[in-house]
């Protein structure tokens, strides 16, 4: 059972356009992460946002968590060609000793 | 600094033959994880380890075990592989605190024939 789930399955834009990324989980949570994962590759830690934080950038990137509604959103700007991969949520649950990843989504970006 | 490795990178196996899976990390970290992907399913945790000498069971466990001889090493073992087992092996390592992410391999593509 997938702790996140990310909206949408797959996602298509042109260089320099804005992506934006949603992921939606079940229970209380720690921590969300974003991680990255290029074809054929393992997954990148991208960034972690905590469950008392709102909102958190670094670089291109910006996260926001709302835990009122159980859903994170990761906004990539100023797209790049090399910015395609797949992009997933994962969740640190209260309790567990592991994460929980949902299924990504895969992001194109047309030069 | 070398971080996750996992040998071999591919295998190809016949349904009933047995293999394992090496992971290994140099960054002294506490906690490792072994995941499968699928497509469309994401990814499921397989065993994971907190320390030296423990392992428990994730989401996914039967039809595999594992173990955490050294704490820099953790071994995914496959008994008597089936088709079922066709996937992406990634292996995982972290701290263990609470607000760090994990590092990953660069995954084994195991096929069952």
């Amino acid at each position: 059972s997938q702790q996140g789930e990310e909206d949408p399955q797959a996602l298509s834009i042109q260089e320099g356009e804005n992506a934006t990324m949603n992921c939606s989980y079940k229970t209380s949570i720690n921590n969300l992460q974003w991680y990255r994962q290029n074809s054929g590759r393992g997954l990148v830690h991208l960034i972690l946002i905590r469950s008392n934080e709102r909102e958190k950038h670094s670089g291109r990137l910006r996260v926001t968590l709302d835990t009122s509604k159980k859903s994170s959103s990761l906004l990539i700007t100023a797209s790049r060609a090399a910015d395609t991969a797949s992009y997933f949520c994962a969740t640190d649950r209260a309790g567990a000793n592991n994460l929980f990843f949902g299924t990504g989504t895969r992001l194109t970006v047309i030069p | 600094n070398a971080g996750v490795t996992q040998t071999p990178k591919f295998r190809v196996l016949k349904t009933g033959q047995s293999m394992t899976l090496l992971c290994a990390q140099d960054m002294n970290h506490e906690y490792m994880y072994w995941y499968r992907q699928d497509p469309g399913m994401g990814l499921r945790l397989i065993h994971y380890s907190v320390g030296e000498g423990t392992t428990a069971k994730g989401e996914v466990p039967d039809g595999y075990n594992v173990s955490r001889l050294k704490k820099q090493n953790f071994l995914l073992g496959l008994e008597s592989a089936a088709p079922s087992q066709t996937s992406v092996y990634f292996c995982a390592s972290s701290d263990g605190g609470e607000f760090y992410g994990y590092t990953f391999g660069s995954g084994t593509r195991l096929t069952v024939v």
